[in-house]
């Protein structure tokens, strides 16, 4: 069974600040993909950055980039140039290839600071 | 393009009563996962279907909840006689194929509260 696990249950960061958030996950598996969400107060759940597992470049979007070492089973978030509404809890999610269901870290509260 | 769409928002229910959550896939999705999300915990996988199809349930207890996606119409999770413990947020999501990593898509959820 995979695992996803984030252990720091919340984080605080000054705005225009970078931060980084660290999630590990335990699998057997060669193909996979992870994912983070972001999900704000409204509880929306809202897809950060995708990366897929065969890829060793790490993904980007914009201000949010991954730390992805797959030796390590590590995939970290950095999160540059805090913004207020990136304050939200941030999950981290691994699917094994071929599957469809994705599997949950329990999450990190993120509050940015003005 | 309209995203996932969840009805009800908030949803109210009695011990033994019954709950009907209801979920509308983005326009040209059909697939459809239900997960369920527990207060200060991620979201657990419930199920996964196809139009008239459950793929996985493998999530889903045994007793008392069922899904369904038909050919015309929403998602719908039910849940028969409601516990205190059924409490918690409930969300959809929908992808446009089956292709393995593809992108979910999730709804705002809904909370069901049972008094």
């Amino acid at each position: 069974a995979q695992t996803v696990t984030q252990s720091q249950p919340e984080m605080s960061v000054q705005e225009a600040e970078t931060v980084t958030l660290s999630c590990t996950y335990d699998t057997s598996e060669n193909n996979y993909y992870l994912f983070w969400y972001k999900q704000p107060p409204s509880r929306q759940m809202i897809l950060v950055i995708r990366q897929e597992a065969y890829k060793q470049q790490n993904a980007t979007e914009n201000r949010f980039s991954v730390n992805f070492q797959k030796a390590a089973k590590s995939f970290s978030l950095k999160i540059s140039d805090s913004q207020l509404g990136d304050t939200a809890m941030y999950f981290c999610a691994f699917m094994k290839g071929g599957n469809n269901d994705m599997r949950f870290g329990a999450g990190t509260r993120l509050t940015v600071k003005p | 393009n309209a995203g996932v769409m969840q009805n009800p928002r908030h949803l109210v229910r009695r011990r033994g009563q019954e709950a009907r959550l209801r979920c509308s896939p983005m326009k040209g999705h059909s697939h459809v996962y239900w997960y369920r999300q527990l207060p200060e915990e991620g979201l657990k996988f419930m199920v996964y279907l196809q139009k008239e199809n459950i793929i996985d349930e493998s999530g889903m207890p045994k007793e008392r909840f069922s899904a369904e996606f038909p050919k015309e119409g929403p998602s719908i999770l039910r849940i028969q006689q409601v516990v205190r413990g059924d409490s918690a947020a409930y969300f959809c999501a929908s992808s446009p194929s089956e292709g393995s990593g593809d992108i979910q898509y999730f709804g705002a959820g809904t909370r069901l509260s049972v008094l």
